[in-house]
């Protein structure tokens, strides 16, 4: 059974720092990974999506990173601001394209 | 273009009552998914609808859930009779082909539902 988690569970930094955000799987028969972010009350936002043959995806700030075969993956945030705070959400991907959700990490960037 | 909508926002009932959450995935997504997370735990999948056929209903906790999908457009989820355990957020997503061609689903903001 697949199993998704996301350390750490809470992170707290001043704007403009950069951070790293983890997620680890324990089953790597995958299609793909992607990560969300979710504002109070509000939906789901898709950040980035990565293929299972691709090892990364860029956009603007944030940086996706995959190793499949070690069940990792990263969600580097360049450059923090303020707006940046939320909940941001892993998940895989499996055969039968259900999306299996980590815990998630809840970020807050100080100004 | 409209994203994809859930009502009501938040329902309040007690135990042994009946609710029905509806969800409008945006127009011409021939797949529609319904997510749950309840307290504590991780969001975790429901059911897996492509038009107005269900693909996948094995996250269906038990046969006090019936989702439908008539027509192929909303949808609906209905909890009868209720029970304490069902309280949590109820998330609604829709795509236009399934996640694992690579297209990202859209999520509704969930329905919060509080069983007394």
């Amino acid at each position: 059974k697949q199993e998704v988690t996301q350390i750490p569970a809470a992170l707290s930094v001043p704007e403009g720092e950069n951070l790293v955000l983890n997620c680890s799987f324990t089953d790597s028969a995958i299609y793909n990974l992607q990560w969300f972010r979710q504002d109070p009350g509000k939906g789901l936002t898709s950040l980035l999506l990565i293929q299972s043959s691709q090892r990364e995806q860029t956009s603007g700030r944030l940086n996706a990173s995959l190793d499949k075969s070690s069940g990792r993956s990263t969600l580097y945030i360049a450059a923090s601001q303020p707006g940046d705070s939320a909940t941001y959400l892993c998940a895989v991907v499996e055969y039968g394209n259900k999306l299996v959700f980590g815990a998630g990490t809840i970020l807050r960037v100080k100004s | 273009e409209a994203g994809v909508t859930q009502f009501p926002s938040h329902s309040v009932i007690e135990k042994g009552q009946t609710v029905t959450l509806r969800c409008d995935p945006i127009s011409g997504h021939d797949n529609l998914y319904w997510y749950r997370r309840v307290m504590g735990k991780e969001i975790k999948f429901l059911l897996h609808f492509v038009k107005e056929s269900k693909q996948d209903e094995s996250g269906m906790p038990n046969n006090r859930f019936l989702a439908e999908r008539t027509g192929g457009t909303y949808s609906t989820l209905k909890v009868q009779p209720a029970e304490l355990e069902d309280s949590g957020v109820y998330f609604c997503a829709s795509s236009q082909a399934p996640p694992g061609t690579g297209e990202k689903l859209f999520f509704g903001s969930g329905t919060q539902l509080s069983v007394l």
